[in-house]
């Protein structure tokens, strides 16, 4: 199955800064989706990128907060801008391919 | 919209014995898919086994299988011969068939984590 290689693994930022995140498949995938995770809690999903299109957000998430590119089939970025305290979190991307999901091993954002 | 809910947080099993996890589902599709995802603490998310609404037989991978009840929409998972490499978070997850509006996104339940006692 496809891997995904997901960089930075963690960061420590000062808040008003922005981090982009990027997230390389070793073969294309279709959509890719990229959530964030409490640590000890559940998924939830910020949006889906599809190449070529804008992504699309989910309720409580909008572009100007995290803004995401999808150049082409194996790559995807996501970034966090004017963070705050309340952006720390995990940050993991997935991919859909042929042969299921595979995902990236997440980042570690601590805003400070 | 749908849902898929865990409702265990925390659950324990003696090495070699066997333990099930609940999860439980609401949907008004037909068409979809169910999976359970494992994630140790190298936050890696790993796919346990994965289940198509429209086959009545239950999955199984090795020590591991679910029990599938469309009509009660639950889906829990047994794992028999508990190692302790088990020991990690359990995800369930649902997404929708391709016959929806479906972008192929997975809707996760609230986790539950493992403890595997030596």
């Amino acid at each position: 199955s496809a891997v995904i290689s997901q960089k930075p693994s963690r960061d420590i930022c000062q808040r008003g800064t922005s981090l982009t995140i990027q997230c390389q498949v070793d073969s294309q995938v279709t959509m890719m989706f990229w959530y964030r995770q409490q640590p000890g809690q559940s998924l939830t999903l910020i949006a889906t990128a599809n190449q070529g299109s804008e992504a699309t957000y989910e309720s409580g998430f909008v572009i100007d907060k995290f803004p995401i590119s999808r150049p082409n089939l194996t790559f995807s970025t996501l970034t966090v801008s004017n963070m705050s305290p309340e952006d720390s979190s995990i940050y993991l991307c997935s991919g859909q391919g042929s042969d299921g999901y595979t995902f990236g091993s997440g980042t570690r954002l601590t805003v400070v | 919209a749908q849902t898929v809910t865990q409702s265990q947080p925390e659950m324990s099993v003696q090495e070699a014995e066997t333990v099930t996890l609940s999860c439980t589902y609401d949907t008004s599709e037909s068409d979809y898919y169910l999976f359970w995802y494992k994630q140790p603490p190298s936050r890696q998310m790993i796919l346990v086994i994965r289940q198509e609404a429209y086959k009545q037989q239950n999955a199984t991978e090795n020590r591991f299988s679910v029990n599938f009840q469309k009509a009660a929409k639950s889906f829990s998972l047994k794992i028999s011969d508990s190692q302790l490499g088990d020991a990690a978070m359990y995800f369930c997850a649902y997404r929708s068939g391709w016959g929806s509006s479906n972008t192929g996104k997975l809707i996760f339940g609230q986790g539950t984590t493992l403890q595997v006692k030596p």
